[in-house]
């Protein structure tokens, strides 16, 4: 199996910060990637996919980018509702694998 | 907006199974895969396997394979999963999700928990 890992496990960030976020493949996915969030006792929500395609609704202050086994997650300007969990998966094979997620907190 | 509309919480015992249903609309069991996702408490999101009800295939996640089934009744468009031998390891919220070809899930139903106690 693909494994991907995220980096950092928690970010603290302050309202209106831009953020980061990075997730890395263990072997090469191409643009294989989608990224969503999750806020507490809810479903993920798909917010990109095919690395840098954002899902229809999504604000555009979340944008993606990356190839082969380095991706990151940028949302800039943090809102409230933006204070959540990330996960990446992969989707080079059936085998979809995703990251161990990167919480977003308020600091 | 499409809705994914899961079956309620459950209370099973260890060795025994658990099935849970996943109500979509037509048009997407006719056009997409139906796939399922679990998170035990507190952690990540792990993928199980897959169904495409408009060709009946299967795909299963190596860890689940030999007793996990995912069937789909086209009638009522109606997916469910069932998992056998149940651990407590096998605590955790099952996801159904809309599965585009094989790759990212662009609709999640609201989510089941299981509980092994």
């Amino acid at each position: 199996d693909i494994q991907m890992t995220q980096s950092p496990s928690t970010l603290s960030a302050s309202l209106g910060d831009s953020v980061t976020l990075t997730c890395r493949a263990s072997h090469s996915i191409s643009g294989w990637l989608a990224w969503y969030q999750q806020r507490p006792g809810k479903a993920p929500k798909l917010l990109i996919y095919k690395a840098s395609t954002l899902q229809g609704g999504v604000p555009s202050r979340f944008s993606g980018s990356g190839s082969d086994t380095d991706f990151t997650l940028t949302i800039s300007s943090l809102q409230p509702d933006d204070f959540a969990t990330y996960y990446c998966q992969q989707y080079k094979n059936y085998s979809r694998t995703f990251g161990q997620g990167t919480k977003v907190e308020i600091k | 907006q499409v809705q994914l509309e899961q079956s309620g919480a459950e209370v099973k015992k260890p060795g025994s199974s658990v099935r849970v249903s996943c109500k979509t609309a037509g048009d997407s069991f006719n056009k997409y895969s139906i796939s399922w996702v679990r998170q035990a408490p507190g952690q990540g999101l792990e993928y199980m396997g897959r169904i495409v009800p408009a060709l009946n295939i299967r795909n299963y996640a190596q860890p689940f394979q030999g007793r996990l089934r995912i069937t789909a009744d086209k009638s009522t468009t109606t997916a469910y999963m069932e998992l056998s031998s149940l651990s407590f390891e096998d605590t955790a919220v099952y996801y159904c999700a809309r599965d585009v070809s094989g790759s990212y899930f662009d609709f999640w139903g609201q989510g089941t928990l299981v509980t092994v106690s």
